[in-house]
């Protein structure tokens, strides 16, 4: 399966500031996704990045708060922007391989953990 | 909004069978029934989907009923490792646009 890190593990940040978080994964994947996880919540995801497309967001998540980007096949990078408390969460991003199941599974990595004080 | 509706919490004696059931009474006929686990302060970790019959691979059953409405995910010999918060997530979408719908999982603790 694809091993996927993230930068960084975790931050605590001052509240209207902004914090860009990376993604890289170690094989080339056509679709990437971000996700959300508020403290003792489950998942929700914020969009889905495609390579050479424009980002496709949730209802409830716009691209001026999260903006995506998805420069090549192993890469993006998700930016919260002017951070509020209630943006303290995991972040997480997830690819789409062709898995031993015979089908496409999704694979996460192991989330950044941010604080907004 | 989630699809699914899983037991907030559940407990099983370590050596024994977990089974954690799965509400989805809503799923679309296309749409796959998955799970993931997600260990404390980890991202999730695939364990097994299936459209319309049951499935079997080496983490883990998953038991889909007739109807579709629900499913029973099973851990033949739960261990230790096994504690950990369990997702039901119906998958809505085409192979080439879909999403995963995160339910709230189902917390659980196996004991030695």
């Amino acid at each position: 399966s694809a091993v996927i890190s993230q930068k960084p593990s975790r931050d605590i940040c001052q509240r209207g500031t902004s914090l860009t978080i990376q993604c890289q994964v170690d094989s080339q994947v056509t679709m990437m996704f971000w996700y959300r996880q508020q403290p003792g919540q489950s998942l929700t995801l914020i969009a889905t990045a495609n390579q050479g497309s424009e980002a496709t967001y949730e209802s409830g998540f716009v691209i001026d708060k999260f903006p995506i980007s998805r420069p090549n096949l192993t890469f993006s990078t998700l930016t919260v922007s002017n951070m509020s408390p209630e943006d303290s969460s995991i972040y997480l991003c997830s690819v789409e391989e062709w898995g031993t199941s015979g089908s496409y599974e999704q694979y996460f990595g192991p989330g950044t953990r941010l604080t907004v004080t | 909004d989630a699809k699914t509706t899983q037991p907030p919490s559940m407990d099983c004696a370590e050596g024994r069978a977990a089974n954690l059931p799965c509400n989805h009474s809503t799923i679309s006929g296309n749409e796959y029934v998955y799970w993931y686990r997600q260990i404390h302060s980890q991202g999730p970790q695939y364990i097994i989907h299936g459209l319309k019959n049951n499935e079997t691979n080496e983490m883990a059953s998953l038991i889909i009923t007739e109807d579709r409405k629900s499913s029973t995910l099973i851990l033949p010999h739960a261990t230790l490792r096994d504690t950990a918060v369990y997702y039901c997530i119906v998958r809505v979408g085409t192979d080439s646009s879909y999403k995963l719908i995160f339910g709230s999982g189902t917390r659980l603790l196996v004991r030695p």
